[in-house]
C-alpha cells in the first residue's frame, strides 16, 4: 500500500530551528513536495525534491533520501507566521497525481 | 501569484439539493484536481483531469461528478447533497508533463444540513 508518515504536532520557539520529518512507502516515486497550509487556508508550495540531497530556499530547506524513503523540511530563524501545518506529498508516477500525508501542525512560541 | 478561483467560498444547503462548485484558473494549466479535506485531516484526491474532455476519479470515492469542457474551467457537481458531504473542497491546477507544484484555490467550505 501507499503510506506517508509525519509527526502530528511539533512545538518550537521563535528564532529557533525545527526539522519536520517525513517517511514514505509508495509504489513508485517521482518526486516529493512540501506544502505549507495555514488554518482555514489553501496549501501553498514550498519545495520539490526528486534527487537525493538538500535543496535550500531562503529560511527553508528540504532534504531527500530515496533509498531510505525519507525527507525532512528544515525551518530556520522561526517566525510567528510559520505557525501552520506542513504537508509532505509524494508523486508516485509520471502523471502528476500526488499523495498527501496528514500534515504536521507546527506551533511557534514567543 | 496563482490565479485560481473558487466560488462560492462558503455554502450552507439542505439535504437533497443539487449543487455545483465552480473552479477556474487563468494560468493555462492543463491539469486540474479536486481535493476534499476535513478540518485537521489530510487532503484526499476525489477527481482530476489532464485536459479538455479528460476526467478521472481519484483515490477517495466520491458521489460527485466533474466536467472539463474548457481548459480553464473544472466544475464539481453533487446531484443530491447529504450531511456526509459536509467538508472543505479545494481545487488545484498544475502545468506540464513532469511532476510540478500544484496551485490551490481558496476552497469552498460546504455544510449540508
Amino acid at each position: 500500500g501507499q503510506n506517508i508518515d509525519q509527526p502530528t504536532e511539533m512545538t518550537a520557539t521563535e528564532g529557533a530551528i525545527v526539522q519536520i520529518n517525513c517517511t514514505y512507502q509508495t509504489s513508485g516515486f517521482n518526486g516529493l513536495f512540501w506544502y505549507q497550509q495555514h488554518a482555514g487556508e489553501a496549501p501553498t508550495f514550498l519545495s520539490y525534491n526528486v534527487l537525493d540531497g538538500l535543496e535550500e530556499k531562503g529560511r527553508f530547506s528540504s532534504f531527500l533520501s530515496r533509498s531510505k524513503g525519507y525527507s525532512y523540511l528544515l525551518l530556520k530563524e522561526l517566525q510567528m507566521k510559520d505557525s501552520a501545518s506542513y504537508l509532505c506529498a509524494v508523486s508516485t508516477n509520471r502523471d502528476d497525481k500526488i499523495i498527501f500525508g496528514k500534515g504536521t501542525r507546527l506551533h511557534i512560541l514567543p | 501569484e496563482a490565479d485560481i478561483y473558487q466560488t462560492p467560498r462558503y455554502l450552507v444547503i439542505g439535504t437533497g439539493k443539487k449543487i455545483t462548485l465552480e473552479c477556474s484558473q487563468t494560468m493555462g494549466h492543463d491539469k486540474m484536481y479536486w481535493y476534499q479535506q476535513d478540518p485537521g485531516m489530510e487532503l484526499h484526491l476525489i477527481h482530476y483531469s489532464y485536459g479538455v474532455n479528460s476526467t478521472e476519479k481519484g483515490d477517495l470515492s466520491s458521489e460527485s461528478t466533474v466536467s472539463r469542457i474548457r481548459t480553464e474551467h473544472f466544475p464539481l457537481t453533487l446531484e443530491s447533497a447529504r450531511p456526509s458531504h459536509t467538508s472543505q473542497y479545494l481545487c488545484a491546477s498544475s502545468l506540464g508533463q513532469l511532476p510540478r507544484e500544484q496551485y490551490f484555490g481558496p476552497g469552498t467550505r460546504l455544510t449540508v444540513t
